[in-house]
């Protein structure tokens, strides 16, 4: 069974663009959860989606936002970038909801906001 | 304010040691994760705890949901243990620990 897919893997973008990441959960999986990890603030939560709602956010700003298709592909992103939103920022698919079954993280997409 | 405080930041053990590393948290959750990271950045969920112990292999967890603590418990350490290990809870929020970097030296 294939694992979780993050694409890209790598991203260099400039102050101000906007940036979308793509997450593809492993199948049969219908919750997807984003996360930010950074070396100062650590690992953070984003939010969680399932069955293409979103079941919880965590605390940042309205210019990240995500969404998941009826194939439970998620996707998040982000607008208007700052220096601070570099990142590696993570997803993770579990069957039915992450409190329920364990998580399977995706490699990761490495984000550079110059 | 944490909500998830890890114990300790840092460890270096010899192979084949006992390893305890300790989370206490604040809120309430409805479950605690441990996770396990590698230099790569990969992450690997190792236990999903509510109540009580799990055992896989070499790896042992346990939550005291009355005292908010939980340990994992590494028997036997190896250098393929070394790894950075993650706490976090859930519940409407996630919230991480901030993590503990164990070596194992051979």
């Amino acid at each position: 069974k294939a694992g979780v897919t993050q694409t890209p893997r790598y991203l260099i973008k400039t102050r101000g663009q906007q940036v979308t990441l793509s997450c593809s959960p492993i199948s049969g999986h219908r919750s997807v959860s984003w996360y930010q990890q950074t070396p100062g603030q650590g690992l953070q939560f984003l939010f969680e989606y399932f069955s293409e709602t979103q079941r919880n956010k965590g605390n940042f700003p309205g210019r990240f936002s995500g969404r998941q298709f009826s194939n439970s592909r998620s996707e998040m992103n982000v607008s208007t970038l700052e220096l601070g939103d570099s990142a590696l920022y993570l997803c993770a698919s579990s069957l039915v909801h992450r409190d329920s079954y364990e998580q399977y993280f995706g490699p990761g997409t490495r984000l550079t906001v110059t | 304010k944490n909500e998830v405080e890890q114990s300790p930041q840092n460890l270096t053990a010899q192979e084949g040691e006992f390893i305890t590393i300790n989370c206490s948290y604040s809120v309430g959750i409805s479950a605690l994760h441990w996770l396990q990271q590698h230099p790569g950045g990969g992450i690997v969920s190792l236990f999903m705890l509510s109540s009580g112990k799990k055992k896989h292999g070499r790896l042992i967890a346990t939550i005291n949901i009355q005292e908010k603590h939980s340990s994992l418990h590494i028997t036997a350490s190896h250098p393929r243990d070394s790894a950075v290990y993650i706490c976090a809870i859930s519940g409407n929020q996630f919230y991480f620990g901030t993590g503990t970097s164990l070596t194992v030296i051979p």
